[in-house]
């Protein structure tokens, strides 16, 4: 199986940045995901990672350590709008395992 | 082009009652999947299919079934519905044999918006 972990909830203010960890026990992958869904909205796709290490997309970046189990996405310069949950998730054989979700809520 | 689509939005059935829903992909996808998100629990996977006319279980199947007659279509069906089943229901598609992949990798999965379901 496939546990992945994620903390529940975040609070942050409005312009700091804030890191959501995901930790995981799988015996292998293909590569690991992370998704943005707003409150009744699809998720959609923030980052993608298949190597050990930091990929940067503009505000986002995510980080991979496959020895560690770890991976975390990094959110900069927090806007309301990023109020939303993140999801990480594992793929292989081209299906994804999720886990349950980070709520992150942006303050003014 | 309006990717995955599906129908309907929202649905309120009663114990016992059938239902199927519709997933409406339009990026000649090979593959579709089926998932329902309950609070505290995310994604889980239904059923899911890796061509036209081929179906799999997932990790939630009991009490669904699906058929992919067509490959841009996807069907989830609920022959007997049950209170237990009130979630909401994502359909996602991947893969393409016919252009490099926009966002991350042919892993990639694109939803759709969602249907609300309630069973009373």
């Amino acid at each position: 199986g496939q546990n992945i972990d994620q903390p529940t909830e975040m609070t942050a203010t409005e312009g700091a940045i804030v890191q959501i960890n995901c930790t995981y026990q799988t015996s292998g992958f293909n590569g690991l995901f992370w998704y943005q869904q707003h409150a009744g909205e699809a998720p959609t796709f923030l980052s993608y990672n298949v190597l050990d290490g930091l990929e940067e997309k503009g505000r986002f970046s995510s980080f991979l350590s496959r020895s560690k189990g770890y991976s975390y996405l990094l959110l900069k310069e927090l806007q309301m709008k990023d109020s939303a949950s993140y999801l990480c998730a594992l793929s292989n054989d081209y299906k994804l395992s999720f886990g349950a979700g980070t709520t992150v809520t942006v303050r003014a | 082009n309006a990717g995955v689509t599906q129908t309907p939005k929202f649905r309120v059935l009663k114990t016992g009652q059938s239902m199927t829903l519709l997933c409406a992909q339009d990026m000649n996808h090979e593959y579709m999947y089926w998932y329902r998100q309950d609070p505290g629990m995310g994604l889980r996977l239904i059923h899911y299919s890796v061509g036209e006319g081929t179906t799999a279980k997932g990790e939630v199947p009991d009490g669904y079934n699906v058929s992919r007659l067509k490959k841009q279509n996807f069907l989830l069906g609920l022959e007997s519905a049950a209170p237990s089943q009130t979630s909401v229901y994502f359909c996602a598609s991947s893969y393409s044999t016919e252009s490099e992949p926009p966002l991350g990798s042919t892993d990639t999965q694109y939803f759709g918006p969602g249907t609300r379901l309630t069973v009373l």
